[in-house]
């Protein structure tokens, strides 16, 4: 069983749609959650991030977290044709050392129409 | 401008040849990383170090080097003992203990010859 899984789609939505990306994991030791875009042969950029559970929100975006259930969430709300992008979810435990190296997901490729 | 710089951009290796790419911040990070992006695959880490002079292995570290001589530095190279190489590299940069705040720099792409 992988450790974080993430359904690659593609995810095509229209403008202004709700956009919902998820990841499911299987370490309970997870407690710092990330989410990171990256455009097309780009470098990742940190949208957000959210440690042990609840709620984030910056913007259009709102990070969830759910570790009852190993489940975490990005919300962007009134999606953008520039939202189009490769979203990763990344994962780690809190310790130091290579325990506290991050753990990725494949990335969920969204397209947003205008 | 405060960022991580990776280059060159494109990079081609023959057979049997070390590449080096370089990788280079400005942030005053102490912790740099080397990741490892294949087409519709997650990032794999290949090498990382917390502070100059020391680094440990990744996930992936078979046919990889790399050194850490300055701060600000962090070079990997691609050894011919690497036997599958095509790939998107990327370099990043964090706070020694803020592994979840990462800065990635711009990638560089290898292909072999």
């Amino acid at each position: 069983q992988k450790e974080v899984e993430q359904d690659p789609g593609p995810l095509s939505v229209p403008e202004g749609a709700i956009v919902s990306l998820n990841c499911t994991y299987s370490n309970s030791a997870f407690q710092y959650f990330m989410w990171y875009r990256q455009y097309s042969r780009k470098g990742p950029e940190l949208l957000m991030y959210t440690y042990s559970s609840g709620n984030k929100e910056d913007g259009r975006f709102t990070a969830q977290v759910d570790k009852s259930s190993k489940y975490i969430s990005l919300f962007i709300r009134d999606s953008q044709p520039s939202d189009s992008a490769t979203y990763l979810c990344a994962m780690r435990m809190n310790y130091g050392g290579s325990q506290g190296n991050l753990i990725f997901g494949k990335g969920t490729k969204l397209s947003v129409k205008p | 401008d405060g960022g991580i710089t990776q280059s060159p951009k494109y990079l081609f290796r023959k057979e049997g040849q070390n590449v080096t790419l370089s990788c280079e911040q400005n942030l005053n990070h102490d912790a740099m990383y080397w990741y490892r992006q294949d087409p519709g695959q997650g990032l794999r880490l290949i090498y990382y170090s917390q502070i100059v002079n020391d680094f440990q292995k990744g996930d992936i570290a078979e046919g990889y080097s790399v050194s850490r001589e300055k701060k600000e530095s962090f070079p990997l190279t691609v050894t011919s003992a690497q036997k599958n190489p095509t790939a998107f590299y990327l370099c990043a940069s964090s706070i020694k203990g803020a592994e979840e705040t990462q800065y990635f720099g711009p990638g560089t792409r290898l292909l072999v010859l």
